[in-house]
């Protein structure tokens, strides 16, 4: 079983849609990651939560600890949107374990 | 904004040489990372580095490979004898306290 599962797998959208992709995970972690990479490859790091919820412009994280699950929404996306969003959990102070990640695809 | 740098974008080197992947982190980060993402799966830890020591690695990380700091700027994953698996995108990343790990764009090696 993976450590970090991520769902849905991949996600087709029409622009203006609310997106939510989720994480569940199944260890004990110091902080979780949501990152974005795009079809070049590079990976850009969008939000790191150890609790709560996180706000970057139309991005939110959440976090529920005691679920060990953490949800990052899309309000009215766009299709520059479009990337693989990949999970990563923080196990003790350095290592990343990452989910396989959804690939998101915005149609305008 | 300071970015972390690798190169080359793209190595393809024959099988059982030795490759080379280079990284100039954010210049006052001090911690260090190696991970590889085969074509098609996710991304994978390999090695992270502080102090000028490994800190810990992974299964993957075997005596083929290696990394080096080898002065105040540059920090290097060596491959000895490539195979062909270790065909992947190495990403290198840097911190400067544990988290969060700012990434480089990632150098494509390719194996033939």
């Amino acid at each position: 079983k993976n450590e970090v599962e991520q769902s849905p797998q991949n996600l087709t959208a029409q622009e203006g849609e609310f997106i939510t992709i989720n994480c569940s995970y199944s260890v004990g972690i110091s902080a979780l990651h949501w990152l974005q990479q795009h079809p070049g490859g590079g990976i850009v790091s969008l939000f790191m939560l150890s609790s709560g919820k996180k706000k970057h412009g139309r991005l939110i994280a959440t976090i529920n600890i005691q679920e060990k699950h953490s949800s990052l929404h899309i309000t009215a996306s766009h299709p520059r949107d479009s990337a693989v969003y990949i999970c990563a959990v923080a196990q003790g102070a350095q290592k990343l374990v990452f989910g396989q990640g959804t690939r998101l695809t915005i149609n305008p | 904004e300071p970015e972390v740098t690798q190169t080359p974008s793209h190595q393809v080197t024959q099988m059982g040489q030795e490759v080379i992947l280079r990284c100039v982190p954010i210049s006052n980060h001090l911690y260090f990372y190696w991970y590889r993402q085969i074509l098609g799966q996710k991304v994978e830890f390999l090695v992270s580095f502080y102090n000028n020591e490994i800190s810990e690695k992974s299964e993957i990380f075997d005596d083929q490979f290696s990394v080096e700091r080898p002065d105040g700027s540059n920090f290097t994953l060596k491959i000895r004898s490539t195979k062909l698996e270790d065909s992947a995108m190495y990403f290198c990343a840097s911190s400067p306290e544990a988290q969060p790990q700012h990434f480089g764009d990632g150098t494509r090696l390719s194996i033939l």
